[in-house]
């Protein structure tokens, strides 16, 4: 079964500066995608970027863009330049094949003034 | 474009009062549709899924079920509701593993 953790429960960051979030995966399959969803409190759920696990470039989206290492089975997220609308919950998630996605248990990113 | 609904958006109920709660997914066809449950600060759980018409794959054994009588629409219900069933509901929808498009979500209380 895949499982996704996320070792940071809460973070803070100042604002303009670079924070970044982790996640690890367990999974024996080899094509599968990956994908960092942001919930502000409004409480909807927002993809904020994805990666495809045969593609070996890293992907980028504006501020955001991840390390994603297929061997070590990581896949983080970082902001640059982080704003006070950065503030959310932010969570990794799996999708493969099998028509299910799985996400880690979040991690609170709070940007500081 | 596709947009997704959920209703109602928040939701109050007695223990043992039945539950039905409703998605709908426009400007797709043959979706995969999802419900999960988020408890206060926590993550998401996968409750239910379905990859078509009367297809429903139960993640979590429950007092809840789902069913899809539509190819846009996913229905989440309970016959008797529990005070642990209190929470956050979203309902998403998918193309294969593409990634997932939420709803609003639902806000429900048990009391």
């Amino acid at each position: 079964a895949q499982t996704v953790t996320q070792s940071q429960p809460e973070m803070s960051v100042q604002e303009a500066e670079t924070v970044t979030l982790s996640c690890t995966y367990d999974t024996s399959e080899s094509n599968y995608y990956l994908f960092w969803y942001k919930q502000p409190p409004s409480r909807q759920m927002i993809l904020v970027i994805r990666q495809e696990a045969y593609k070996q470039q890293n992907a980028t989206e504006n501020r955001f863009s991840v390390n994603f290492q297929k061997a070590a089975k990581s896949f983080s997220l970082k902001i640059s330049d982080s704003q006070l609308g950065d503030t959310a919950m932010y969570f990794c998630a799996f999708s493969s094949n099998n028509n299910d996605m799985r996400f880690g248990a979040g991690t609170r990113l709070t940007v500081k003034p | 474009s596709q947009t997704i609904h959920q209703w109602p958006a928040t939701l109050v109920q007695p223990v043992g009062s039945p539950l039905s709660l409703e998605c709908t997914v426009e400007g797709t066809s043959n979706p995969n549709l999802y419900w999960y449950r988020q408890a206060a600060g926590r993550g998401l759980q996968l409750l239910f899924y379905s990859i078509g018409i009367g297809q429903i794959s139960s993640e979590v054994p429950q007092n809840l079920s789902a069913s899809r009588p539509q190819d846009r629409q996913f229905i989440l219900s309970s016959k008797k509701l529990l005070l642990s069933d209190s929470g956050f509901y979203l309902c998403a929808w998918s193309r294969r593993a593409n990634e997932q498009f939420f709803g609003p979500g639902t806000r429900l209380t048990v009391l």
